[in-house]
C-alpha cells in the first residue's frame, strides 16, 4: 500500500537550533518526493522536492531508499519557519496524485 | 501570474443540502486536482482531471460527489446531498505537466456541514 508516515504531530525547537522532520514511505515502485509547507494564513506550496537536489530557505532533504525516508532538515531554525510541513509522494507512473503525510507543525521559539 | 482560485473561501450548510466549490487552475494548466482535509486527517487525493477529461476519481468518496470540468477551464465539486462527515476543507491545484510535476495550491474552501 502506498502510505506517507509522519510520526511527530508537533515538533517545538528554539531559534538557532537544528530541525529534522522525518518522514517514511511505503511504496513499491519509484517515488517522486516533496516537501510542502503552509504558513499561517497561506496556502500550501512546495518547499522542495528530492529530484531537483535544491536547498531552500535552508532546508534540504535526502531521499534514502533503503530506509525509506525522506527527512527534511535545517540546522539553524529561524522563527519564520514555524508553519504546518507536509511529506508527499507521488510516481512517475501515476496520475501525479499526490499522498500525503498527516503533516508537522514545526513551532520555533524565540 | 495568478495563482489558483477557490470559491467560496467558507461554507456552512445543513446536512441535506447542496454545496458546489468552483476551482479556477492557473492558466495554461492543463492538469486539475482536488484534495480533502478532513479535521484531524491527512490530505486526501479526490479526483484528476487532464483538461476536461477525468484521470483519475479513485479517491471520490461516493457517489453524492460530482466533480465536472466543462472546456478544461474551471472546475466544480458538488456534494448532494451533503452529510456531517463531508465536512473538511477542500484544496484545489493545477500543474502544468502531468505526473510527479509541482501542484499549485489554491487557498481552499473550508466546508462546515450542520
Amino acid at each position: 500500500a502506498q502510505r506517507v508516515t509522519q510520526p511527530e504531530k508537533l515538533l517545538s525547537v528554539f531559534k538557532g537550533a537544528p530541525v529534522e522532520l522525518k518522514c517514511n514511505y511505503s511504496y513499491s515502485g519509484s517515488p517522486e518526493l516533496f516537501w510542502y509547507v503552509q504558513y499561517s494564513r497561506q496556502r500550501l506550496q512546495l518547499l522542495l522536492r528530492h529530484i531537483s537536489r535544491e536547498s531552500i530557505k535552508g532546508f534540504t532533504a535526502d531521499l534514502n531508499k533503503g530506509e525509506t525516508s525522506f527527512h527534511l532538515k535545517k540546522p539553524f531554525a529561524q522563527e519564520e519557519d514555524s508553519a504546518m510541513y507536509y511529506c508527499a509522494l507521488s510516481s512517475a507512473s501515476n496520475t501525479g496524485k499526490l499522498i500525503f503525510g498527516q503533516g508537522t507543525t514545526l513551532q520555533v521559539k524565540p | 501570474e495568478a495563482g489558483v482560485t477557490q470559491f467560496p473561501s467558507h461554507s456552512v450548510i445543513e446536512k441535506g443540502q447542496t454545496v458546489t466549490l468552483r476551482c479556477d487552475p492557473i492558466s495554461g494548466h492543463d492538469n486539475l486536482y482536488w484534495y480533502r482535509r478532513v479535521m484531524g486527517k491527512e490530505i486526501k487525493f479526490l479526483l484528476h482531471f487532464v483538461k476536461e477529461s477525468k484521470q483519475d476519481e479513485s479517491g471520490m468518496p461516493n457517489n453524492r460527489f460530482l466533480a465536472e470540468r466543462t472546456g478544461g477551464t474551471y472546475s466544480t465539486l458538488k456534494v448532494q446531498p451533503a452529510e456531517l462527515e463531508d465536512s473538511g476543507v477542500y484544496f484545489c491545484a493545477s500543474s502544468h505537466l502531468q505526473g510527479p510535476d509541482t501542484q499549485y495550491f489554491g487557498p481552499g474552501t473550508r466546508l462546515t456541514v450542520l
